[in-house]
């Protein structure tokens, strides 16, 4: 059974780091495309980034230079460090499996709430 | 970038057809997904590749996608169905984003 759950999350300061962990199970992270979105309170879905099987990575402009993705391949868990947050980095985040680029996010983690406030 | 728009809401009785469109330019030529979530809970996917159902699905939900509109329909609307919808696409002209509409508040009334 695919699993995906996430952790890490909490209350940060305004130019404060967090890491974001997924702990995936029931595939295998590096032989897929993982990608993290994110949903600020009461509000849409924002893609957040992505790594693919390869290893490239992307990122939304909202998060560019500040974030990065990564997976540990014998944890077979994805991260996202966060960097320089600031208040509109607010929202939970998930993590999601995506098989190729075309493809749909087709499971989901459960989310992790990441509240940036002083 | 690209842009999806949906309405911000729909409203259907139950046992009725409800249709939710996503608007994109020629988003005919790119595979739509869609995704429903209710509240507190993480979204699921509803219908991919355009018009594919996961299993699990009900056979209730269909979609479909043509020149600048998407569309994804739930027949025979039930209270089970409210809950917000999303349609997301994959845009390799903006440095490989995906790329969400706004959603879609269903209410049953």
């Amino acid at each position: 059974e695919v699993q995906l759950v996430e952790s890490g999350g909490g209350l940060v300061q305004p130019g404060g780091s967090l890491r974001l962990s997924c702990a995936a199970s029931g595939f295998t992270v590096s032989s897929n495309y993982m990608s993290w979105v994110r949903q600020a309170p009461g509000k849409g879905l924002e893609w957040v980034s992505v790594i693919y099987s390869g290893g490239s990575t992307y990122y939304a402009d909202s998060v560019k230079g500040r974030f990065t993705i990564s997976r540990d391949n014998s944890k077979n868990t994805l991260y996202l460090q966060m960097n320089s947050l600031r208040a509109e980095d607010t929202a939970v985040y998930y993590c999601a499996r995506v098989r190729a680029a075309m493809a749909p996010l087709d499971y989901w983690g459960q989310g992790t709430l990441v509240t940036v406030s002083s | 970038s690209y842009v999806l728009t949906q309405p911000p809401s729909v409203s259907v009785a139950p046992g009725k057809t409800a249709r939710i469109t996503c608007g994109g330019n020629n988003i005919g030529s790119k595979s739509v997904h869609w995704y429903q979530q209710k509240p507190g809970q993480a979204p699921v996917l509803v219908i991919y590749y355009d018009s594919d159902r996961p299993s699990g699905i009900p056979e209730r939900f269909s979609g479909s996608n043509s020149g600048n509109t998407a569309t994804l329909t739930i027949s025979r609307v039930e209270a089970g169905d409210e809950a917000d919808y999303y349609c997301q696409v994959w845009d390799s002209s903006s440095d490989h984003r995906w790329v969400f509409g706004g959603g879609t508040k269903l209410t049953v009334l």
